[in-house]
């Protein structure tokens, strides 16, 4: 059962558009939402995260929404660039807890 | 952010030897670690909650026995494979925070593990 999912396994976007990866879950006891930047034979790197008392938090060129009614995030990536391209994981845990449930993850390709 | 260090990045060993893999947190304490599980083109799986101190958590499916986890101090857990057989070839990333409520969990490099 496959609590968080990425039904996109790659995305391939031009440099300088926006790239939006989308995410869903099913489990509405999570309580907090991460996603993570993956390259090949590396750790995940933290990106940005949002709690689920809000509907959007931004970093820098990063935004994410969170619609709890749909059971839906995505992250948005504003002006995509080529150091973007990895593999991009949404993440979910419950309240309090460093135990995280990860999608499927998204391969994301900039193109100069 | 803070660091999480794992070593090796890369091992490759005989089938029936066991590998044992070093997550350490260095710039902070971690009374609990995770270690996760990737095979190739799938997302990264849980596998067991390492508690400082304490028997670890094992997640439904996986063996204790055969992977086993200690965390012995603040700064370190490790995952040892016993009696490694090819499909446990994979790649073991580990993570930690800075307390219990803090989300934001810390990655290490990840093991890549081939048994041959």
């Amino acid at each position: 059962d496959q609590q968080v999912k990425q039904n996109s396994p790659s995305l391939s976007v031009q440099e300088g558009r926006i790239s939006i990866l989308n995410c869903d879950y099913t489990n509405s006891m999570f309580d907090y939402f991460l996603w993570y930047k993956k390259y090949p034979a590396e750790g995940p790197t933290f990106l940005i995260s949002i709690s689920s008392i809000k509907d959007k938090n931004e970093d820098g060129r990063f935004t994410v929404f969170l619609n709890k009614s749909a059971k839906h995030l995505s992250l948005h990536i504003v002006p995509s660039q080529p150091g973007d391209s990895a593999v991009y994981f949404c993440a979910a845990s419950g309240r309090g807890a460093q135990k995280l449930v990860f999608g499927q993850g998204t391969r994301l390709t900039i193109n100069p | 952010g803070a660091v999480v260090s794992q070593h090796p990045s890369r091992v490759i060993c005989k089938s029936g030897t066991s590998v044992k893999i070093e997550c350490r947190s260095l710039d902070f304490q971690a009374t609990t670690m995770f270690w996760y599980r990737q095979f190739p083109k799938q997302s990264l799986m849980l596998m067991a909650t390492s508690n400082e101190g304490s028997k670890a958590t094992y997640e439904q499916g996986v063996e204790k026995d055969k992977f086993l986890i200690n965390h012995a101090s603040l700064t370190l857990s490790t995952l040892t494979v016993a009696s490694a057989h090819p499909e446990d070839s994979s790649f073991y990333i580990c993570s930690a925070g800075y307390s219990a409520m803090n989300t934001e969990a810390f990655f290490g490099q990840g093991t890549r593990l081939t048994v041959v």
